[in-house]
């Protein structure tokens, strides 16, 4: 099976910078890579898929980038809300998640 | 905008079973794949099954297959999750969710509800 390791497991940033979040996956996974966003007490919420699309009414200031084992989340200017915990997750019939990284307000 | 009701959850010992519900509703729930996802407290989600629009061939985890069995009225606009022989690893809180893009391609879970808390404890 397929694993995804996130990367870091905790980022501390400030409001206005700039997130970069990693996402591994242990063999070719091609473009299949989704991205969601997880706030305390709610359901995940999908972002990204399939790499670099934006899920509907989702801000510009999310980016997804990257192809066959490496991808990356991008959060170019962070907004209060967006202290979150992200996920990776492949888009496959066994459809693993990653371990999640946590963006808070340092 | 889709909503999704969750219910069902409940303490339960081991070895019992729950049966939980999800209701659609603002969208036609007959036209979409449907998928359950849990998350038990403070790790990652973690899918556990998913159903074509039909409700026909079902597939689990391997975690769970043999004891869940998941099932949908599109009647009712209703998704089931038949939980059987639980254990105490299958305490998670449990959300469905819609995949607009079916089976075929893989799972992407576009719109989940809130979840039902499912605990299993003697």
């Amino acid at each position: 099976d397929i694993v995804l390791t996130q990367s870091p497991p905790t980022v501390s940033l400030s409001p206005g910078e700039r997130a970069t979040l990693s996402c591994r996956a242990s063999q070719n996974v091609a473009s299949t890579l989704n991205w969601y966003q997880q706030k305390v007490g709610q359901p995940p919420r999908l972002l990204i898929f399939d790499t670099s699309n934006r899920a509907p009414d989702i801000p510009a200031r999310f980016s997804g980038s990257g192809s066959g084992t490496d991808f990356t989340l991008t959060i170019s200017s962070l907004e209060p809300e967006d202290f979150a915990v992200y996920y990776c997750q492949l888009r496959s019939h066994r459809p693993p998640f990653g371990g999640g990284t946590v963006v808070e307000i340092k | 905008e889709v909503h999704l009701l969750e219910s069902g959850g409940d303490l339960v010992q081991p070895g019992g079973s729950l049966r939980l519900s999800c209701v659609g509703s603002k969208y036609t729930f007959s036209s979409f794949a449907m998928a359950w996802v849990r998350q038990a407290p403070g790790k990652a989600p973690e899918w556990v099954s998913f159903v074509e629009s039909g409700g026909l061939y079902p597939y689990y985890t391997d975690a769970v297959r043999g004891r869940f069995t998941t099932s949908r009225d599109n009647s009712k606009n209703t998704l089931f999750l038949q939980m059987d022989s639980l254990r105490v690893e299958d305490t998670a809180i449990y959300y469905c969710a819609v995949m607009t893009r079916g089976v075929s391609v893989g799972c992407q879970f576009d719109y989940w509800g809130q979840g039902t808390r499912v605990t299993v404890s003697s």
